[in-house]
């Protein structure tokens, strides 16, 4: 069984310029999660999708958008990166979302320069 | 705003001793998960606990919850090398049907030596 697969698995992007990170989530979970973990910190959540709808957001700015598709992929994007931006993205699938275990891909490692 | 607080952040301990991690939070949540991360590598899922008084068990690692005094604890037995890792734990409080993801610590980074 295949898990949560992300990819790229490794960036370098410049200042100013525009990131797509994507996640396909475990076959039969309906949810997909991302977090941005930077070295030495914990995850922080960015958004959480069930069904095709955003059902929460973190404290991020709005340069950060992500959407779900049919198929219950996932995309992150992100505008106008910045240096804080480098960091390791994180995708983690979970059945239903709230209240149900949560796995996580192998992650996407941002590097702005 | 709910905030996890992890102790300790860095333990250097030795093979065959046993320690414990603590992990306290600020709100009322009885979903509460523990993450053991390898250098470099992504989140791998070792306990869910999902009601007071939850207690599970892994190979050398036991974890429990005790959701009135708002603290989970990850209790290493007999270490050996291998459980070297950073270990995060995480709490879920969405509530009303929304999604407030996880929150989690600052991890603790456990190095086992011979």
């Amino acid at each position: 069984d295949a898990g949560v697969t992300q990819s790229p698995t490794h960036l370098i992007k410049t200042r100013g310029q525009q990131v797509t990170l994507r996640c396909s989530p475990i076959s039969g979970h309906k949810s997909v999660s991302w977090y941005q973990q930077v070295l030495g910190q914990g995850p922080q959540f960015i958004f959480q999708y069930y069904e095709k709808e955003e059902r929460g957001r973190g404290n991020f700015p709005d340069r950060f958008s992500a959407r779900q598709f049919p198929n219950y992929s996932s995309e992150l994007n992100v505008n106008a990166l910045l240096l804080g931006d480098s960091a390791l993205y994180l995708c983690a699938s979970s059945l239903l979302g709230s209240a149900t275990e949560a796995f996580f891909g192998q992650g996407t490692r941002l590097t702005v320069v | 705003e709910l905030k996890v607080e992890q102790n300790p952040l860095f333990l250097s301990m030795q093979e065959g001793k046993n320690y414990t991690i603590y992990c306290n939070y600020s709100t009322t949540s009885d979903r509460l998960y523990w993450y053991r991360q390898d250098p470099g590598k992504s989140l791998e899922s070792l306990f869910v606990l999902l009601s007071n008084g939850a207690v599970k068990q892994e190979g050398r690692l036991m974890a429990s919850l005790d959701t009135k005094a708002r603290l989970s604890t990850l209790h290493i037995t007999a270490a050996v090398h291998d459980l070297s890792a950073t270990y995060f734990c995480a709490v879920d409080a969405s509530s009303g049907g929304g999604a407030d993801g996880l929150t989690f610590g600052k991890g603790t980074h456990l190095i086992i030596q011979p």
